[in-house]
């Protein structure tokens, strides 16, 4: 079964400056995607970046990237310049690429992310 | 439509009372999840369908708790004899196919009172 793991279940940072979120994941597939999922407080979930895991090059949505290591089992998303419109939870999700019988798309616990003024 | 519409938005139901919770997903799309999230909590499994294969019940938490997906559509969340542990939002999502990413409906905010 895989699990995911966000250590961190809240955190803050000033507007224009840079923060990390930490995402690590364990499972016995080769091939999966890794997902960003972003919730503000209007609940709607919103897929902020995906990686495929067999591509070597970190994704990149503006912003938004994500520092990939496949051997680690790490997945970080690293946000730019912070906006206020940035304050949501955010979610580290997991899918096997071919996974047989276990396809379900499988959540961290999340982290509250704060942009302050 | 061009997203995935869940409906109602609210429902506060009396303890020991059946809800129905509906699912429209994107058209086209496969593949349909439900979840729910505790207040403050992650993302809890609950069933998915793919195309006309038999749906992954493994997430459904007792037998109080059934879904269908009718002509590989819309989908149903039944909740019966509804308890206070119940209150959650219900989150649905559908995808492509089941490997690729998922589209979040707004979620049905469901109160047991």
């Amino acid at each position: 079964a895989q699990t995911v793991t966000q250590s961190q279940p809240e955190m803050s940072v000033q507007e224009a400056e840079t923060v990390t979120l930490s995402c690590t994941y364990d499972t016995s597939e080769s091939n999966y995607y890794l997902f960003w999922y972003k919730q503000p407080p209007s609940r709607q979930m919103i897929l902020v970046i995906r990686q495929e895991a067999y591509k070597q090059q970190n994704a990149t949505e503006n912003r938004f990237s994500v520092n990939f290591q496949k051997a680690a089992k790490s997945f970080s998303l690293k946000i730019s310049d912070s906006q206020l419109g940035d304050t949501a939870m955010y979610f580290c999700a997991f899918i096997p690429f071919s996974g047989g019988s276990n396809y379900k798309l499988t959540f961290g616990k999340g982290t509250l992310l704060t942009v302050n003024p | 439509g061009a997203g995935v519409s869940q409906s109602p938005s609210n429902k506060v139901t009396e303890k020991g009372k059946d809800v129905e919770l509906r699912c429209d997903p994107i058209s086209g799309h496969t593949a349909l999840y439900w979840y729910r999230q505790s207040l403050g909590q992650g993302l809890e499994f609950l069933i998915y369908f793919q195309g006309n294969s038999a749906p992954d019940k493994s997430g459904l938490p007792s037998d109080r708790f059934s879904a269908e997906r009718t002509g590989g559509s819309v989908s149903t969340l039944t909740i019966q004899r509804t308890q206070q542990e119940d209150s959650a939002v219900y989150l649905c999502a559908s995808s492509l196919r089941l490997n690729t990413e998922a589209f979040f409906g707004q979620g049905t905010r469901l109160t047991v009172v």
